[in-house]
């Protein structure tokens, strides 16, 4: 199986302030077809997880833009900008390259 | 409006079985792989198992930590998506979500609300 390894377990963070989370995973996770299926999701407390990013950088619908993503391999990133209320919760990451799917432990964000 | 909502979920004790149910509605259910993921209290969600679309021949693929107990099928007349559960364990105790798996991108976009199953005697 395809471990999932996030770092840092939780952050606290300012309104207005930038943060970072961090996903490896214990194999590479291109695809034979050369594309990346890493995705991160946010679960706001007391609800179920909603899709932020797919395919390592792509915003999903009505995502807003201070969410981005990036990396390859085994290592990627999520960065968050101009973090608002509405952003704490536990972020995870998941693969979809192979099966079975994976998600890293997550990352509590709280706001100071 | 995509809509996915689990039910059946409830107490059971140790060895017994269970079968949950979700409801979709909003967009052609045929057309979609449909997952199974819990979550236990406090912890990170588990993909348990996908059943591909009408294209793919509704074949399955599931968690190796839960083969040969848990089962997924779906009612495509109904759009309904099934887990029955087997010889259930104190560890199976969780919150159970469906979740649309999209197939080219490969991510979940919409899960349910999720149904709370709990194994103890």
């Amino acid at each position: 199986d395809v471990v999932m390894t996030q770092t840092p377990v939780s952050l606290s963070v300012s309104l207005g302030g930038q943060v970072s989370i961090s996903c490896r995973s214990s194999q590479s996770l291109v695809h034979n077809n050369g594309n990346t299926y890493l995705s991160w999701y946010l679960q706001k407390p007391g609800q179920s997880p909603q899709l932020l990013i797919y395919k390592v950088s792509n915003r999903f619908s009505g995502i807003s833009d201070r969410f981005s993503g990036s990396g390859s391999g085994t290592d990627f990133t999520l960065k968050i900008s101009r973090v608002e209320p509405d952003d704490l919760g536990v972020y995870y990451c998941g693969q979809g390259t192979q099966y079975p799917l994976t998600f890293g432990s997550g990352t509590k964000l709280e706001i100071k | 409006e995509v809509k996915l909502l689990e039910s059946g979920g409830g107490l059971v004790q140790p060895g017994g079985s269970l079968r949950l149910s979700c409801a979709a509605s909003g967009f052609t259910f045929t057309d979609f792989y449909m997952s199974w993921i819990r979550q236990p209290p406090g912890k990170a969600p588990e993909w348990l198992g996908v059943i591909r679309n009408k294209a793919n021949g509704y074949t399955t693929e599931y968690n190796p930590s839960v083969k040969g107990r848990f089962t997924i099928s779906r009612d495509n007349t109904q759009n309904i998506l099934y887990l029955q559960m087997n010889t259930l364990r104190a560890e199976d105790t969780a919150i159970y979500y469906c979740a649309r798996w999209r197939t080219g991108s490969w991510y979940f976009d919409f899960w349910g609300p999720g149904t709370m199953v709990t194994v103890s005697s």
